[in-house]
């Protein structure tokens, strides 16, 4: 089945320090990917789409300079927090839509990377 | 604008009780439904969609059937179990390459 790998799992950093995030669709093309953010024991809230070869397209309220993303390959989408802070803490979750004609409209979740800032 | 209602949990239930979580949803069109299972500490799994109205989605005994009469998209399952006990997040989608609509979850504890 298709499955989307996050790295790494778990992060602690220091505050003003910059930490990447990487999603990969592992056996399939993901030409959008979706970079969601969780809130303890609260629901996804969609921070950006992220498609291969062009910019992201960022919610509102969801500071992009701030919140890097990049698309460089149909496998590959990377979210970079820049200048971390504690409020920045969270568990962030990628989804990737496969293309493929064999699962329209359906997306795989990565299994989340929980980011602590100190 | 698309949106999904979930009921307010927590859910606690007996193992083998019957289970249900409401869900409702608003939205132009017709979206695809879904429900997710999110284990403590784990990423979202797919448990089971549903593309059209009256479709039936079903998997490890949980059904839930696509209603456009009452735009909802209720989850049941018969008997649940010790290891049933995770978040549930009823969603929706519009279209192709837009991204998922949650609710809010709905966190389930099954006892002995």
């Amino acid at each position: 089945g298709a499955v989307v790998s996050q790295h790494p799992s778990r992060v602690i950093c220091k505050s003003g320090t910059s930490v990447k995030i990487e999603c990969r669709s592992l056996d399939f093309q993901a030409t959008t990917m979706f970079w969601y953010r969780q809130f303890p024991k609260q629901s996804l809230m969609l921070m950006a789409t992220s498609n291969e070869g062009s910019k992201a397209t960022y919610e509102q309220g969801v500071e992009k300079d701030k919140f890097l993303i990049n698309h460089a390959s149909l496998t590959l989408s990377t979210l970079t927090v820049t200048s971390a802070h504690p409020e920045d803490s969270s568990f962030y979750i990628c989804s990737a839509r496969d293309t493929g004609t064999g699962t329209y409209n359906e997306q795989f979740f990565g299994p989340g990377t929980r980011l602590t800032v100190l | 604008g698309n949106s999904v209602t979930q009921m307010e949990g927590p859910v606690t239930l007996s193992e083998e009780a019957f289970l249900t979580i409401n869900c409702t949803y608003t939205a132009t069109g017709y979206p695809s439904l879904f429900w997710y299972v999110q284990y403590p500490g784990e990423g979202l799994q797919l448990l089971l969609k549903a593309t059209k109205a009256d479709d039936k989605g079903s998997n490890k005994g949980f059904e839930a059937t696509y209603r456009k009469e009452t735009t909802s998209f209720h989850l049941e399952k018969g008997s649940v179990q010790v290891s049933d006990s995770a978040v549930y997040f009823c969603a929706l989608i519009y279209s192709p390459g837009y991204a998922l609509n949650f609710g809010k979850g709905t966190s389930l504890l099954v006892t002995p």
